[in-house]
């Protein structure tokens, strides 16, 4: 049972340069989120989607672009990395039943 | 902006200790409230999803608590173990079930052998 699967693990980037951060769940939820966290910081929501190609803005999206093709994958595209992206981020899936996060394994995110 | 507190920030205990921790959050338009513990080199794991008033929830030697009219909840561990060291996140839902969570910003605990 894979359950929510990101990748990559760590990832330096260059300021400018682009990346996309993959997440793929395979339970079958409609519900997909990404979450940065920062030392001090709860975690924030980037962008969230409710179903395939449904997107929405979180608390923090600058930067950062969403799209929702398919049910499984939902990845995260930075289009020009700054060194405020400098983060940890997870994807996370939510069950329509009790509601509560699957979280992917993180990224850690280092933009120099 | 809805705020979620939660406190202390951090904690040191004995093994065998018994310890609780708080979570605060807005009492109007409550849907759910979340609790997530979350291992260091892990990722968060759900612990508990309450959501109506008074509700007590317990898994193994932790247990929770809510509150919604006064806007708090209560987290529970009776008897600490070292593999309790963790930080325990909450999460709220407000204005239905699509909503997002917000998260504070947890309580470290850490329980010495």
């Amino acid at each position: 049972n894979a359950g929510v699967t990101q990748t990559p693990k760590f990832q330096v980037l260059k300021t400018g340069q682009s990346m996309t951060l993959q997440c793929a769940q395979d339970m079958n939820h409609e519900y997909m989120s990404w979450y940065r966290q920062d030392p001090g910081m709860g975690l924030r929501l980037i962008h969230y989607s409710v179903g395939a190609g449904i997107t929405d803005q979180g608390e923090v999206p600058n930067g950062y672009n969403v799209s929702r093709s398919t049910t499984e994958d939902f990845p995260l595209r930075l289009l020009s990395a700054a060194p405020s992206q400098t983060s940890v981020y997870f994807c996370a899936s939510r069950d329509r039943l009790e509601g509560k996060l699957f979280f992917g394994s993180g990224t850690q995110l280092s933009v120099l | 902006i809805l705020n979620v507190e939660q406190s202390p920030q951090s904690l040191h205990v004995q093994e065998g200790d018994s310890t609780n921790f708080t979570c605060s959050f807005p009492s109007s338009n409550f849907y759910a409230l979340h609790w997530y513990r979350w291992e260091t080199a892990k990722s968060p794991e759900a612990l508990f999803v309450m959501t109506l008033n008074g509700d007590e929830k317990k898994k193994g030697r932790i247990s929770a608590t809510l509150n919604t009219k006064e806007g708090y909840s209560y987290l529970y561990i009776k008897g600490s173990q070292p593999e309790d060291s963790a930080t325990y996140l909450c999460a709220f839902i407000s204005g239905g079930s699509q909503g997002n969570l917000i998260f504070g910003k947890g309580t470290k605990l850490s329980v010495k052998p």
